[in-house]
């Protein structure tokens, strides 16, 4: 069965600092992968999908930035985080070429203070 | 900008009462229309998900589809506590690699 794994599960960052976050997903091949943000009281924000190893696109232009080195791996960073960047990051997968929804992970929530 | 609207609630039922929550979108180029619910502090997790103009049961959930009113909703039958949650309304972005495009949510509160 197919398990998506996403850590760390809570983060207190200062402004300033770097980000990164990480994405596996198991007993899958060639899935699409995506970055999502929930900020309080607001609804999921697309940030980043992708459909390979490379391909990366954006919804949101912002200082975030997403990578996909592996074909199961989605990482999403930053070089320098604004308190506007605090909120709860999803990483989520779907089969490719399928339109059957997709699955979450745990989620990480990232303050930044 | 593509919209998918849902009333924010919070939305009250008694207990084994059907709750019914609604959403309207705008993309006419969605084709996939798809329920989530995510409890406080926790991940989305699908309910449902539904394609063709109609109804769509799946045991106590039935999702009701019309793509003429761009509309989609969520039935919930005999509606229990543990259903007391926040219910995600999500359809396909066109030309997104199937990357869906979310409300902001109803929260639904199930009394005793």
């Amino acid at each position: 069965s197919q398990t998506i794994h996403q850590w760390p599960a809570t983060l207190v960052q200062p402004v300033g600092s770097p980000l990164s976050l990480e994405c596996t997903v198991e007993g899958t091949s060639n899935p699409n992968l995506y970055w999502y943000r929930q900020a309080a009281g607001r609804g999921l924000q697309l940030l980043f999908y992708s459909v390979g190893i490379g391909q990366i696109s954006s919804e949101v232009p912002q200082n975030l930035s997403a990578s996909r080195p592996q074909d199961r791996q989605f990482i999403l960073s930053s070089k320098k985080l604004l308190l506007s960047d605090s909120g709860f990051y999803l990483c989520a997968w779907s089969p490719r070429q399928s339109n059957y929804g997709y699955t979450f992970g745990s989620g990480t929530r990232l303050t930044v203070v | 900008q593509k919209e998918v609207e849902q009333n924010s609630g919070p939305l009250s039922v008694p207990e084994g009462a059907i709750a019914s929550l609604n959403c309207t979108y705008s993309d006419r180029g969605s084709q996939s229309f798809f329920w989530y619910r995510q409890y406080s502090g926790k991940s989305p997790e699908l309910i449902m998900f539904i394609y063709s103009n109609g109804d769509k049961e799946d045991g106590r959930f039935t999702a009701q589809l019309n793509k003429a009113s761009q509309y989609v909703s969520l039935l919930i039958r005999d509606s229990q506590p543990s259903d007391s949650a926040t219910y995600l309304c999500a359809v396909t972005l066109s030309n997104s690699g199937y990357a869906l495009n979310f409300g902001k949510g109803t929260s639904l509160l199930v009394t005793p």
